[in-house]
C-alpha cells in the first residue's frame, strides 16, 4: 500500500524559505514520477508541479505562479520527495500535499497534507 | 478563476443518481482525459476516476465518468449518505503544460 507522509509545514515571514519533506514506501520509489497539490484553507485544489524519475531524466515542471521560486527535488536512496519553497508570499499560505501520479500526470495516491502559513 | 468550470453545489436524496459536470476547453478537456476526485471533510483528495472512465481499485461501480468534446461528467448512481464530499475534476492542460482542476462542486446528501 502507498504510504506518503509529509512534513515540515510551518508559519514563515513573507520573502522567507522552507524545504518541505515527503517520505515514501509502500512502492518503489525510484519509478515512480511524483507531484505536489496545495489547498489554501477552504479553497479548491491547485497543482504545483511534478517530478520524472531519474531513468526518465528527473526533469521537473511547475505552475506558472511558483515557477521561479518554488524547486522540487527528490532522494531516491532516502525514498524522499522534497518541496523547496523561496521567496514565500501570503497567497502560499495551503495545506501541501504529496502524491504519486497515474498516467504520469495526475495525482493518484496522497499524503496526509502540511499546512504552511506565511504571514507577518 | 479555474481553467475548469464546476457547478459550486448539488445535492440529491439516497438512492438518487445525480451528475456533477466539468467544463473545459479545447487545450485541456479536449485533448486530454478527465479525472475526478473526491474529499471528505477534513481529508485528502482521493482518486476516484482517471483516464476519463477507469475507477481505482476500491473504488464502487456506482462511481462512473464520461467525455463528452470539451466536458466530462461523474455520475453517481445509487446516491449514498457518505457520498457527501467535495468533487474535483482534474485535467491535464497542454497550453500551461500543467494539471488543472476545477473549482469544485460540494455534493449534499439531503
Amino acid at each position: 500500500e502507498v504510504h506518503l507522509v509529509e512534513s515540515g509545514g510551518a508559519l514563515v515571514k513573507p520573502g522567507g524559505s522552507l524545504r518541505l519533506s515527503c517520505a515514501a514506501s509502500g512502492f518503489v520509489f525510484t519509478e515512480a514520477w511524483m507531484s505536489w497539490v496545495r489547498q489554501p484553507p477552504g479553497k479548491g485544489l491547485e497543482w504545483v508541479g511534478r517530478i520524472k524519475r531519474e531513468s526518465h531524466g528527473g526533469t521537473t515542471d511547475y505552475a506558472a505562479a511558483v515557477k521561479g521560486r518554488f524547486t522540487i527535488s527528490r532522494d531516491d536512496s532516502a525514498n524522499t520527495l522534497y518541496l523547496q519553497l523561496d521567496n514565500l508570499k501570503p497567497e502560499d499560505t495551503a495545506v501541501y500535499y504529496c502524491t504519486s501520479l497515474v498516467a504520469l500526470r495526475f495525482p493518484a495516491s496522497w499524503g496526509q497534507g502540511t499546512l504552511v502559513t506565511v504571514s507577518s | 478563476q479555474s481553467v475548469l468550470t464546476q457547478t459550486p453545489s448539488a445535492s440529491g436524496t439516497p438512492g438518487q443518481r445525480v451528475i456533477l459536470s466539468c467544463s473545459g476547453g479545447r487545450s485541456n478537456i479536449g485533448r486530454n482525459t478527465v479525472n475526478w476526485y473526491q474529499q471528505l471533510p477534513g481529508t485528502a483528495p482521493k482518486l476516484l476516476i482517471h483516464t476519463t472512465d477507469q475507477r481505482p481499485s476500491g473504488v464502487p461501480d456506482r462511481f462512473s465518468g464520461s467525455k463528452s468534446g470539451t466536458s466530462g461528467s461523474l455520475v453517481i448512481s445509487g446516491l449514498q449518505s457518505e457520498d457527501e464530499a467535495d468533487y474535483y475534476c482534474a485535467a491535464w492542460d497542454d497550453s500551461l503544460n500543467g494539471v488543472i482542476f476545477g473549482g469544485g462542486t460540494k455534493l449534499t446528501v439531503l
